[in-house]
């Protein structure tokens, strides 16, 4: 099974920073990866597809970039709703397999 | 508006099966375009991926479960289904159902989630 490893695990920030979010893949997974918020009770949120793809809704300030096993979710501005827990999915191949997760928490 | 909502117990017994069913409204499970799927997240945990079924009947499930589970469809109802047998504490968790795009791939549709505890 393909691992997916994120980084950091948590970390902390302000309003209106800049916030990037890690994943790597242990193997190459093309550009097959999501990106999903989840907030404390909440099911998780498609936000990016395909790697780079904004799912239709999301707001701009979320973009994802990468490709083969490096891959990067960026919020360019964080605003309060955007504290959460972000997952990424490798959609390559089965079993799909998602990151340990990052807790975005307020500084 | 397409809404998945999951039904079953909220508490099972160790080593009894969970029963749970995804009800879906708003679009037919029927549909070539999606393919639906079972994840689950223990308290304060990750999300682990379980299994996904197409309307066919194709299914996909995760190897360190496979041989607990089985997924299954009724189009006649609009409903998917997930059994995991053998329960044990471990598996004790929030699961979720979730419509899976065909192309390009992706988790778009969530339901709610339900709290499985299993307990004596």
């Amino acid at each position: 099974a393909i691992q997916m490893t994120q980084s950091p695990s948590s970390l902390s920030a302000s309003v209106g920073d800049r916030v990037t979010i890690t994943c790597r893949a242990s193997q190459g997974i093309k550009n097959d990866l999501g990106w999903y918020q989840q907030k404390p009770g909440k099911a998780p949120k498609l936000l990016i597809f395909g790697a780079s793809t904004l799912q239709s809704g999301v707001p701009s300030r979320f973009s994802g970039s990468g490709s083969g096993t490096d891959f990067t979710l960026t919020i360019s501005s964080l605003q309060p709703e955007d504290f959460a827990t972000y997952y990424c999915l490798q959609d390559y191949n089965y079993p799909l397999t998602f990151g340990g997760g990052t807790k975005v928490e307020i500084k | 508006q397409l809404q998945l909502q999951e039904s079953g117990p909220g508490l099972v017994k160790p080593s009894e099966t969970l029963s749970l069913t995804c009800t879906v409204s708003g679009a037919s499970i029927s549909s070539s375009s999606y393919y639906w799927g079972w994840i689950r997240q223990p308290p304060e945990k990750g999300l682990e991926w379980i299994g996904t079924i197409f309307y066919s009947g194709t299914t996909h499930y995760n190897p360190s479960l496979k041989s607990r589970v089985t997924i299954s469809v009724d189009t006649s109802k609009n409903q998917f289904s997930l059994k995991l047998n053998s329960m044990t504490a471990a598996d004790t968790a929030v699961y979720y159902c979730a419509r899976r795009r065909v192309r390009p791939e992706a988790f778009d549709y969530w339901g709610q989630g339900a709290l499985v505890t299993v307990s004596s």
